[in-house]
């Protein structure tokens, strides 16, 4: 069957340290996204790809970086982790057709030290 | 600004009664909503849509209702469960705003903890 995974499913990190949550969907969908959850906000997009090679700014963006080399993978990068970047983080993928509803990876806890 | 509101972050409802969820928006450009579910520990899994040319849909126990003139939504389950008990997230898409251009995002709620007491 067709999914979506995320991997570490828990990671702590130090301050400063570069961190890379990977998201890998098997659905071969064009568009995958990246999002935080944190307490009092909900779900906020950080990043997301409509294809190989498109990269594009969420409303979350600084401090978070993703590259899409293939359609499967958007690896998401903290290049200087800070401690606001604690989160539980979400990848998702979506068919590149109108109305198609977004599929959830299980989500990495990320707790910054 | 917030354009996507759920203004009850939390519900509770007896097992067999009608459970009902709001959520409003201000951005015109929406034209696509969506209902997702969401349990501890586990991501988000989509529950219902509805678009905009549509007031009503429905799916089971679950129907969304459109109120486009006051940009108001809301998911109905009737009869709640107490399996039904997570997190509720509203979300909408806007309708792609450049020519020949195409809009896959979503714009979150916070969500409303619902929970159905036995």
């Amino acid at each position: 069957d067709a999914e979506i995974t995320q991997s570490p499913r828990h990671k702590i990190t130090e301050t400063g340290r570069q961190v890379t949550l990977a998201c890998h969907q098997t659905w071969n969908h064009n568009n995958m996204f990246w999002y935080r959850q944190d307490l009092g906000h909900g779900l906020r997009l950080i990043h997301y790809s409509y294809g190989v090679q498109d990269t594009n700014k969420g409303e979350v963006s600084d401090g978070y970086s993703v590259s899409r080399s293939n359609t499967e993978d958007l690896p998401l990068t903290l290049e200087s982790a800070a401690s606001s970047q604690t989160s539980v983080y979400f990848c998702a993928s979506s068919e590149k057709v109108t109305g198609a509803e977004q599929f959830f990876g299980p989500g990495t806890r990320l707790t910054v030290l | 600004d917030q354009q996507v509101k759920q203004n009850s972050p939390s519900l509770s409802v007896q097992e067999g009664r009608i459970s009902i969820l709001n959520c409003d928006y201000t951005n015109s450009m929406f034209d696509y909503f969506l209902w997702y579910k969401k349990y501890p520990a586990e991501g988000p899994t989509f529950l219902i849509s509805i678009s905009s040319i549509k007031d009503k849909n429905e799916d089971g126990r679950f129907t969304v209702f459109l109120n486009k003139s006051a940009k108001h939504l809301s998911l109905h389950i009737v009869p709640s469960q107490p399996g039904d008990s997570a997190v509720y997230f509203c979300a909408a898409r806007a309708r792609g705003q450049n020519s020949g251009g195409s809009n896959y995002k979503l714009t979150f709620g916070k969500g409303t903890l619902l929970t159905v007491n036995p």
